[in-house]
């Protein structure tokens, strides 16, 4: 079955780590998206990639880097620059850029 | 930037009931999708609707769009416990200035009980 994986599905983090979770699509999907979930609010666009060797800086890039040197994987770092990481961090994939997005189940970060 | 906003923040009904919930947004769109999300899980995607269409229906889902308004509503006919959910749209917005991403509002969390 076509899907997102998202891995791990809880992630610790200490104090001056980075830490990097993995976005994997077998969609064939050009588009790939990471978002960040704070508890009770929506969703704010952390980066976002229309094709391969390609990404833009969304809303709140500060204190993250990804890269996409295939098109089936997007993953995202959580540096240390980023001072307050904990979160609910969900990836997304669609065909082409503003169609209907596909996520996988998302990764939860603490602070150790 | 915050495109969408949902109303109300938060819905509780009794199974059978309908639900609705409306989304407001501030710019011109291409097209606006809903979305749900079970806790602890990713979205899924519901519906989308686009710019020049009025409503859309899929199953007991019924979405309506009001351009000049700059609203939309998502309308859930005979709920079930199941649709127990946060429940968010999503716009393109201000497309040739925001590039190729979807700008997701609060969400509305629905909670249907037997």
């Amino acid at each position: 079955d076509g899907g997102i994986t998202q891995s791990p599905k809880y992630l610790f983090r200490k104090e001056g780590q980075n830490v990097t979770l993995s976005c994997e699509q077998n969609l064939n999907h050009d588009a790939m998206y990471w978002y960040r979930q704070d508890p009770g609010q929506g969703l704010r666009l952390i980066y976002y990639s229309q094709i391969v060797n390609d990404f833009q800086k969304g809303d709140i890039a500060e204190g993250y880097s990804v890269s996409r040197e295939k098109k089936e994987s997007f993953p995202l770092t959580v540096t240390s620059a980023q001072k307050n990481p904990t979160a609910f961090y969900l990836c997304a994939s669609s065909i082409t850029q503003l169609q209907p997005q596909h996520f996988g189940d998302g990764t939860r970060l603490s602070i150790l | 930037s915050q495109q969408g906003e949902e109303d109300p923040q938060a819905l509780s009904i009794q199974e059978g009931e309908n639900a609705t919930m409306n989304c407001s947004y501030k710019t011109s769109i291409n097209n606006l999708q809903w979305y749900r999300q079970n806790s602890g899980r990713g979205l899924v995607h519901l519906i989308l609707i686009r710019s020049n269409e009025r409503e859309k229906h899929s199953g007991r889902l019924r979405v309506t769009l009001d351009t000049s308004k700059k609203s939309s509503s998502l309308l859930i006919t005979a709920s079930r416990a199941a649709d127990t959910a946060s429940y968010f749209c999503a716009t393109d917005a201000d497309f040739y200035n925001q590039g190729g991403k979807l700008i997701f509002g609060q969400g509305t969390e629905l909670s249907v009980k037997p």
